[in-house]
């Protein structure tokens, strides 16, 4: 199985400010990455997929790069309704493997 | 507008069984892969199974391999996943999800059903 690690678990950050978070893969593949945002009580929304390509209605803030094993979210001026658990997920071979996720909390 | 709605989640025995279901509608539900994922209460995500389309394949954790069974009814735009062999780490909210024309990302998911797994 591809293991997916991200980093940093947590992150505290303030309102506007840019925010970077990485995923690494236990082995190569292409660009079928995806990131999703997660709420407290909310089912997981997805925000990017194809490492790079922005899910029809996210907001142009959040982008996504990467290739082979690292990958990363950026999103670029953190808004309020940002602070969310944010996983990222392979969907190169099964099982599509998860990240532990990423915690953004507010600074 | 697409819409999941997950049902038969429950309290069940360490050993038992039991079947999720997901009621689709809002798209054409034969055209797509539809995957199943849970989260254990207070962790992360972890990927369960998926179907396709025609439901000509089918792929599963391996964590669930040999006890669950993923299977779909075109013609009732539903989705169902048979658990078997429960167990207490099986305890979770089991989320349905649409996964697209080759199963590469899930753009609409439901909002969970929950499995409890105890004695």
């Amino acid at each position: 199985d591809i293991q997916m690690t991200q980093s940093p678990s947590s992150l505290s950050a303030s309102v506007g400010d840019r925010v970077t978070m990485t995923c690494r893969a236990s082995r190569t593949f292409n660009s079928n990455l995806n990131w999703f945002q997660q709420k407290p009580g909310k089912a997981p929304e997805l925000l990017i997929y194809a490492a790079s390509s922005l899910q029809s209605g996210v907001p142009s803030r959040f982008s996504g790069s990467g290739s082979g094993t690292d990958f990363t979210l950026t999103i670029s001026s953190l808004q309020p309704e940002d602070f969310a658990t944010y996983y990222c997920q392979q969907s190169y071979r099964t099982p599509h493997t998860f990240g532990q996720g990423t915690k953004l909390e507010i600074k | 507008q697409v819409q999941l709605v997950e049902s038969g989640g429950g309290l069940v025995k360490p050993g038992g069984s039991l079947r999720l279901s997901c009621a689709a509608s809002g798209f054409t539900f034969s055209d797509y892969y539809m995957s199943w994922i849970r989260q254990a209460p207070g962790k992360g995500l972890e990927w369960v199974s998926y179907i396709s389309g025609s439901s000509d394949y089918t792929a599963y954790a391996d964590s669930v391999r040999g006890r669950f069974t993923v299977s779909r009814d075109d013609a009732k735009n539903s989705l169902y996943l048979q658990m078997n062999s429960l167990r207490a780490e099986d305890t979770a909210v089991y989320y349905c999800a649409r996964s697209g024309s080759s199963g590469s990302y899930s753009d609409y998911w439901g909002q969970g059903t929950l499995v409890t797994v105890s004695s």
